[in-house]
């Protein structure tokens, strides 16, 4: 079965740091781009960054919003990506889910990509 | 611009169609991808590329696409499509971007 499985959410105080996993199982991690998305309460999905394979050099993308605050990283032999927060505001309190992107196809002028699992969330609270 | 618009909210009677729509300059060269979202759980890929529906993925999901427009239509919408769906594209910067989502109400 292909399944993430996010970890490592909690309370922060403004200003803090913390670190988030995703474990990856079913599918073979390595070759995958691994994304971060996050979700307030009440509101939209937000892409926050992602992950290339090291066939594409570990090349990592940051929303604006995070960006010079928040570093993705993995371990290939763990199967593991991972999300470092950095000086944490309140408004990063959400539901913090990993997802794999998959395609990057071409087809009559058009491209695509999706992803495809999404993992059960993690919720980061940031308050004082 | 970099932004996909979808309408908050829209209701469908029990049994007919409904079409979620999904704009923005990018889905004109990008497919949109589509997810539901069920209140407490994680997003589900519904459909992607120019019309394809992942596996357990009722056929009554189909997606289309014209000019800046991409639509998600649900034939025959039942109880358990209630949900929020969002649609998925690029920004100018080539990074994902999410439309605002619609909540599906199904009456």
């Amino acid at each position: 079965e292909v399944q993430l499985v996010e970890s490592g959410g909690g309370l922060v105080q403004p200003g803090g740091s913390l670190k988030l996993s995703c474990a990856a199982s079913g599918f073979t991690f390595s070759g995958s781009a691994m994304h971060w998305v996050r979700q307030a309460s009440g509101k939209g999905l937000e892409w926050v960054g992602r992950i290339r394979s090291k066939a594409n050099s570990y090349a990592t993308a940051y929303a604006a919003s995070v960006k010079g605050r928040f570093t993705i990283s993995r371990d290939d032999s763990k199967n593991t990506a991972y999300l470092q927060m950095n000086s944490l505001k309140t408004e990063d309190t959400a539901v913090y889910y990993c997802t794999r992107s998959l395609g990057g196809y071409c087809s009559g002028g058009s491209c695509y990509s999706w992803f495809d699992p999404w993992g059960q969330g993690t919720l980061v609270t940031v308050s004082s | 611009s970099s932004e996909l618009t979808q309408d908050p909210a829209v209701s469908v009677a029990l049994g007919q169609t409904v079409r979620i729509t999904c704009q923005g300059d990018s889905l004109r060269s990008y497919y949109a991808s589509w997810y539901q979202q069920k209140p407490g759980q994680a997003p589900v890929l519904v459909i992607y590329g120019k019309n394809n529906r992942p596996s357990g993925i009722p056929d009554r999901f189909s997606g289309s696409s014209s000019g800046n427009t991409a639509s998600l239509t649900i034939t025959g919408a039942q109880a358990e499509d209630e949900a929020d769906y969002y649609c998925n594209s690029r920004d100018s910067s080539g990074n994902p971007l999410f439309g605002g989502g619609t909540k599906l109400t199904v009456l």
